[in-house]
């Protein structure tokens, strides 16, 4: 079963806008990461936060993380056209290493 | 430096046939690990490895086989197709880290089995 649920599923914004994106989680986790995937091609990494990290930047994505309620949200900021994409959070386990997906957010930004 | 590479791109199986899915890293990286993906469904991992000679199973691993032969390889191995068994497949590395580092993707194999 999937560790993270995302939501929203689908997300359709104006360019220069922002999109938030907000991931749940079920067990304790080492951290978690977001990753983008355009049509058709594989994932690439954008950020990893650690579990005793609240919130980290980079460029204009923001991602915050809350243990307590075991949810994480990532913002992206004046939003572009090319930021369509689909995102995913991960979780990572105490191990550090294997992964698990939530379903994803599919993200349109309209020019 | 290449990252991952996956080959093929694209395969089309009859139902029992077989084959193996590539997948190469020249990143010297000890963790791989070999994912699903189904519309609606996002990644789903079916085996990983923590370095050569080391495997294990993930959450969907019935129909599949792996091995870590070195380090750069970690083919998966399709033992009889199914047609429940079209998705696209996607290989992952990473370095081993305590509090986690970040995946490197191929990008991809588009598998249908009819």
């Amino acid at each position: 079963s999937q560790q993270g649920e995302e939501d929203p599923q689908a997300l359709s914004i104006q360019e220069g806008e922002n999109a938030t994106m907000n991931c749940s989680y079920k067990t304790s986790i080492n951290n978690l990461q977001w990753y983008r995937q355009n049509s058709g091609r594989g994932l690439v990494h954008l950020i990893l936060i650690r579990s005793n990290e609240r919130e980290k930047h980079s460029g204009r994505l923001r991602v915050t993380l809350d243990t307590s309620k075991k949810s994480s949200s990532l913002l992206i900021t004046a939003s572009r056209a090319a930021d369509t994409a689909s995102y995913f959070c991960a979780t990572g386990e105490t191990s550090g290493s294997r992964l698990t997906f939530g379903e994803g957010t599919q993200l349109t930004v309209n020019p | 430096n290449a990252g991952v590479t996956q080959t093929p791109k694209f395969q089309v199986l009859k139902t029992g046939q077989s084959m193996t899915l590539q997948c190469a890293q020249d990143m010297n990286h000890e963790y791989m690990s070999w994912y699903r993906q189904d519309p609606g469904m996002g990644l789903r991992l079916i085996h990983y490895s923590v370095g050569a000679g080391i495997t294990d199973q993930g959450e969907v691993p019935n129909g599949y086989n792996v091995s870590r032969s070195t380090t750069e390889d970690f083919p998966l191995r399709l033992l009889s197709a199914a047609p429940s068994q079209t998705s696209v497949y996607f290989c992952a590395s990473s370095r081993q880290g305590a509090r986690g580092t970040e995946a490197f993707f191929g990008q991809g194999t588009r598998l249908t089995v009819v």
